[in-house]
């Protein structure tokens, strides 16, 4: 069964610093990755999909890396800024499946 | 274009009553998912409709919990003879089918939060 844990469950970092998240999982055998955020009281939002092919996707101040055959991910944040305080999640979909693995989250604090 | 929606937004419901929780996936997605996140817990795989092919309801918790998909649109998640332990956040998701090549990447509605008492 495929479990997917999430380090660390909370941060909290000063506004202007880079961070990484990280998301390791079980199983290698994976179709595709995906970085969430969800903010309080509000559903997810998709950042980033890496597919089993791929090694990282990029979009604006968001990277995302996949190191398949460790079974890790990495989420990094450059320059964070008060808005990206939220919950940021980690999803795996199994090759043969569909439905995603979520790991727990972890919960970002970026303070002015 | 339009998101995925959900409705109601918020239910409150009597231990031992039945409810229903509404999906409306984005236009042209043929697959749909349903997740329930309750509190300090990850998400968890509920039920996957693709077109027109049988659900998979391998993570439905129990025989109260059953899903219904018109065609490739609207979706309906009932819960009968409702528990405390039901008390969750319910959430559908959307997406391309994955096997015609497409990414599989899916787009969540903003989530029911239902609460049982």
């Amino acid at each position: 069964k495929q479990e997917v844990t999430q380090i660390p469950a909370a941060l909290s970092v000063p506004e202007g610093e880079n961070l990484v998240l990280n998301c390791s999982f079980t199983d290698s055998a994976i179709y595709n990755l995906q970085w969430f955020r969800q903010d309080p009281g509000k559903g997810l939002t998709s950042l980033l999909l890496i597919q089993s092919s791929q090694r990282e996707q990029t979009s604006g101040r968001l990277n995302a890396s996949l190191d398949k055959s460790s079974g890790r991910s990495t989420l990094y944040i450059a320059a964070s800024q008060p808005g990206d305080s939220a919950t940021y999640l980690c999803a795996v979909t199994g090759a043969g499946s569909y439905q995603l693995t979520f790991g727990k989250g972890t919960k970002l604090s970026v303070i002015p | 274009g339009a998101g995925v929606s959900q409705s109601p937004s918020n239910k409150v419901t009597e231990k031992g009553k039945d409810v229903e929780l509404r999906c409306d996936p984005i236009s042209g997605h043929t697959a749909l998912y349903w997740y329930r996140q309750r509190l300090g817990q990850g998400l968890e795989f509920l039920i996957y409709f693709q077109g027109n092919s049988a659900p998979d309801k391998s993570g439905l918790p129990s025989d109260r919990f059953s899903a219904e998909r018109t065609g490739e649109s609207v979706s309906t998640l009932t819960i009968q003879r409702t528990q405390q332990e039901d008390s969750a956040v319910y959430l559908c998701a959307s997406s391309f089918k994955a096997s015609s090549g497409g990414t599989n990447e899916q787009f969540f509605g903003p989530g029911t939060r239902l609460t049982v008492l």
